[in-house]
């Protein structure tokens, strides 16, 4: 089974705060996606990677960064926390070339900015 | 820019009863997911649909994709409390293997006994 293990279930930071979550996979996949989910606005791509090192916008990248040194790992960063960051991050990963796979997601990770 | 619209985005229904809930989207696209999500928990793949007029059924729900009308359905059979969740939709309308989805609100489904 593919397993997608994110840092955090629940994590409570400051405003200002600079904020890293992390997100390990086991099954050797080349993407990596991280979105945010919110009642009523279901979920949303922050930011994607075919690729070790590569990284591409999603539809909100504003406020965030991501790294991905190596290819298992991909972390999700908030330079400078702010409260409408506040949220639950949902990491995913799948195979490159393989749309008849779907992505499989991380539990989350519910973040408070205080 | 790719929209992808679910409704009902709540429905509460009764056990043994049927329902479907419809996925339309606003580009082409032959790749359609549908995913499960219980509470505090995270979404679990249920269906892959790759080309237009696929079908895939497990137990009670199946799900059929329609690309020239831009729409998919999941449909609900005989609904039991267990089916109670929500569920989404997401569209993938890239080329290549990125798979960068769009996601639909999601419909929250109750089902009473």
């Amino acid at each position: 089974d593919v397993k997608v293990t994110q840092s955090s279930r629940y994590l409570v930071k400051r405003t200002g705060e600079k904020v890293f979550l992390e997100c390990v996979q086991d099954m050797d996949h080349e993407n990596m996606f991280w979105y945010r989910q919110d009642p009523g606005l279901g979920l949303r791509l922050i930011y994607f990677s075919y690729d070790v090192k590569m990284k591409e916008k999603g539809d909100i990248p504003e406020g965030y960064s991501v790294s991905r040194e190596k290819k298992e790992r991909f972390s999700l960063i908030l330079e400078s926390a702010s409260t409408n960051q506040t949220s639950m991050y949902l990491c995913a990963s799948s195979f490159w070339g393989y749309s008849n796979q779907p992505q499989h997601f991380g539990d989350g990770t519910r973040l408070s900015i205080l | 820019e790719l929209k992808v619209e679910q409704n009902p985005l709540f429905l509460s229904m009764q056990e043994g009863k049927n329902y479907t809930i419809y996925c339309n989207y606003s580009t082409t696209s032959d790749r359609l997911y549908w995913y499960r999500q219980d509470p505090g928990k995270s979404l679990e793949s249920l269906f892959v649909l790759l080309s237009n007029g696929a079908v895939k059924q497990e137990g009670r729900l199946m799900a059929s994709l329609d690309t020239k009308a831009r729409l998919s359905t999941l449909h609900i059979t005989a609904a039991v409390h267990d089916l109670s969740a929500t569920y989404f939709c997401a569209v993938d309308s890239t080329q290549g293997g990125s798979e960068k989805l769009v996601f639909g609100k999601g419909t929250k489904l109750t089902v009473n006994p």
